[in-house]
């Protein structure tokens, strides 16, 4: 059964780096073609993509966020970090986890979302 | 980056109808197109991929078409648990990129 699953702060100062994990179940990051990417959806708005690491390591960024995001795997713990840094009121959202297992890149899982707020 | 355009952006029907949503990319990205399914408080759900494969456990009544630049996605007989927010993805370039959404409305 594949799970995943975000975690972080809800809370962030703006300024501040914002860390948020998933964590998955049900698959492995040394698969071939497996990938995990960070999607976002700030209240009310569409979805936008934001991060991507792949099976071999590759990792590739939103171009208007690129500066700012860093993400990284440990296969051994089954979880995949994206950093923000610099926050501000814009970045509050719902962020999602999910997983593709092809070059096709479609998200057949989801995580549930963690809902992180940016105010002083 | 390829922009998305999702048509329209909001539509009102009635269950039984058939309902289309258009998504427009702005280069051709071959068959690299997703739809999904969100309803309020949820995460995405895989409705179909490669433009026209249904996902597994997908409903019938659910449909995709179309190559390149111009693609839709048909609800035959619309049900009640379809009242919802539809969005496209391109997986073609980097970074990938998705529609503003359609939210189906009850009529």
């Amino acid at each position: 059964q594949v799970t995943l699953k975000e975690s972080g702060p809800a809370l962030v100062k703006p300024t501040q780096t914002l860390t948020l994990t998933c964590t998955f179940s049900g698959f492995s990051l040394n698969t071939s073609g497996m990938r995990v990417t960070w999607i976002r959806q700030p209240p009310g708005k569409a979805l936008e993509w934001l991060a991507r690491i792949d099976w071999d390591d590759d990792k590739f960024y939103s171009t208007s966020l690129k500066t700012r995001l860093t993400i990284s795997k440990d296969t051994s713990k089954n979880q995949v970090v994206l950093t923000m840094t610099n926050v501000d009121s814009v970045d509050t959202a719902t962020y999602f986890c999910a997983r593709a297992v092809n070059s096709w890149e479609y998200f057949d899982y989801w995580g549930q979302g963690t809902l992180v707020t940016v105010s002083a | 980056d390829i922009q998305m355009t999702q048509s329209p952006s909001s539509l009102s029907a009635s269950v039984g109808d058939r309902v289309t949503i258009t998504c427009r990319a702005s280069q051709s990205i071959s068959k690299y197109l997703t739809w999904y399914q969100q309803k309020p408080g949820k995460a995405p759900n895989l409705l179909i991929y490669t433009a026209s494969s249904l996902q597994t456990g997908v409903p019938s009544r659910f449909s995709g078409s179309g190559f390149g630049t111009e693609f839709t996605l048909t609800i035959d007989s619309l049900q009640p648990e379809d009242f919802a927010t539809y969005y496209c993805q391109q997986s073609f370039s980097k970074p990938r990129t998705f529609g503003l959404g359609t939210k189906v409305e009850i009529k």
